[in-house]
């Protein structure tokens, strides 16, 4: 198996514009989360998905943050408009059930 | 309210060396305790957990931790260093809302002179 594949791995864009990362898991992973990692505030979780259907949100900083899970192999993370302070180091990962969690390469976003 | 503490930052150590990194947590029950490696550029990678039973964990890459109540910690031992070693490690501690919620501490960067 590839493992958790992200895109793009890197990502440099104006504030404003539409940031969309993408995250495709181990197939057969019936859990996605998406976290975000700053100097400042280390790993956080933002949202987990179970069987495609986000189960827990309150990681998501504001309505600017939307995630989707269109399919148990794609998931992707919007950030509109993107400011300069959500540049960060993004991860994906999954697992089955209760198993070891797998991470991703990340993502990482610079917003100038 | 949970939480993890890595009480240091940086470590630096020679090649060969022991190594003990600190974990201390706060939790109110018994805890499910990990530790993750972070190599640069590279996301995270499981080294070992702990669910329950022998308090001593066994984990990859020659690493093993002890988990102990008495003192709320999970310190993440290896007795020689080798250079391949230099990345930043994570202990997290969890079910925060059920077993898939972890937090995770702020990190340790380890740095492995020859």
């Amino acid at each position: 198996d590839a493992g958790v594949i992200q895109s793009p791995r890197h990502e440099v864009t104006e504030m404003g514009q539409e940031v969309t990362l993408r995250c495709k898991p181990i197939s057969g992973h019936d859990y996605l989360f998406w976290y975000r990692q700053t100097m400042m505030r280390g790993l956080e979780l933002l949202i987990y998905f179970n069987n495609n259907v986000p189960i827990d949100d309150s990681g998501m900083p504001e309505d600017r943050f939307s995630a989707k899970m269109p399919n148990a192999s794609f998931s992707t993370l919007k950030i509109q408009p993107s400011e300069p302070r959500d540049s960060a180091v993004y991860f994906c990962a999954s697992s089955f059930r209760d198993g070891e969690r797998y991470f991703g390469p990340g993502t990482r976003l610079t917003v100038t | 309210a949970q939480s993890v503490t890595q009480p240091d930052i940086h470590i630096t150590v020679s090649e060969g060396a022991s190594l003990e990194l600190r974990c201390n947590y706060s939790y109110g029950a018994t805890p499910y305790l990990f530790w993750y490696v972070q190599s640069p550029g590279q996301g995270l990678q499981l080294l070992l957990k702990y669910f329950s039973g022998d308090t001593l964990v066994q984990g990859i890459k020659g690493f093993e931790a002890e988990f102990k109540r008495s003192q709320s910690s999970f310190n993440l031992r290896k007795p020689s260093v080798h250079w391949s070693d230099a990345a930043e490690y994570f202990c997290a501690v969890g079910p925060v809302g059920g077993y898939n919620k972890l937090i995770f501490g702020a990190g340790t960067r380890l740095a492995v002179h020859p």
